[in-house]
């Protein structure tokens, strides 16, 4: 059955180093998203990506988040220099049409920032 | 803005049928979703309701009223696996917003 990959499943990182987060989404879907999930909360939205731009992105999304679909499997999230707060498991997620509700998830990647 | 509530946690014991509520405010609506995530484990699609009424999957059902701004999952015959959090989620297309989650615990 096709699935959402995600690599790193863990990394450790220095406060204000550059992290990339890297994801290949189902090869036959359309819309791909980054979510993050605090250890012990909720899942929340960081930005989708559709026809190679980005489609939304939350508050949480500023300059120091960017995403690139650099060939036609991969799709990156890159944090510049990340902060202790950026401590989180990432979730990569795509979907077929976009419509019915349901995302695809990759298993994850743990970013831990000291 | 959008905001979506659920309780906190719910525990019921093996063979029962628990009902996890979600009410949620949201300036533009096309479906409710639900999944289910287990500890360390990524979110996994249950259902989707676009219009009121129940949809069932196996176990599983989730209700909608548009009108209340107010859905719920039902889960049936709980077995030991079912133990997991479970996230209401509304959107479309472009951007999906997940609600408080609930923490099932089944207990033997």
């Amino acid at each position: 059955e096709p699935e959402v990959t995600q690599t790193p499943s863990h990394q450790v990182t220095q406060m204000g180093q550059e992290v990339i987060l890297r994801c290949v989404p189902i090869s036959n879907h359309l819309y791909f998203y980054w979510y993050r999930q605090i250890l012990g909360q909720k899942v929340e939205f960081l930005v989708s990506f559709y026809n190679n731009e980005i489609s939304e992105k939350s508050e949480i999304f500023d300059d120091q988040f960017s995403v690139e679909r650099p060939d036609g499997s991969n799709f990156t999230l890159k944090i510049r220099s990340t902060k202790l707060e950026d401590s989180a498991m990432y979730f990569c997620a795509s979907s077929p049409s976009g419509g019915r509700g349901e995302l695809f998830f990759g298993e994850g990647s743990r970013l831990t920032v000291l | 803005g959008q905001s979506l509530e659920q309780p906190s946690e719910v525990t019921a014991v093996e063979g029962a049928i628990v009902q996890i509520n979600c009410t949620y405010q949201t300036s533009g609506f096309y479906g409710l979703s639900w999944y289910q995530q287990h500890d360390g484990g990524a979110p996994t699609f249950l259902s989707y309701n676009a219009l009121d009424g129940l949809e069932e999957t196996g176990r599983f059902s989730s209700f909608l009223s548009r009108s209340d701004s107010y859905g719920y999952l039902l889960l049936q015959e709980l077995q030991m696996k079912d133990s997991a959090s479970y996230f209401c989620a509304v959107g479309g297309t472009y951007k999906y917003i997940f609600g408080t989650g609930t923490r099932l615990k089944v207990l033997a």
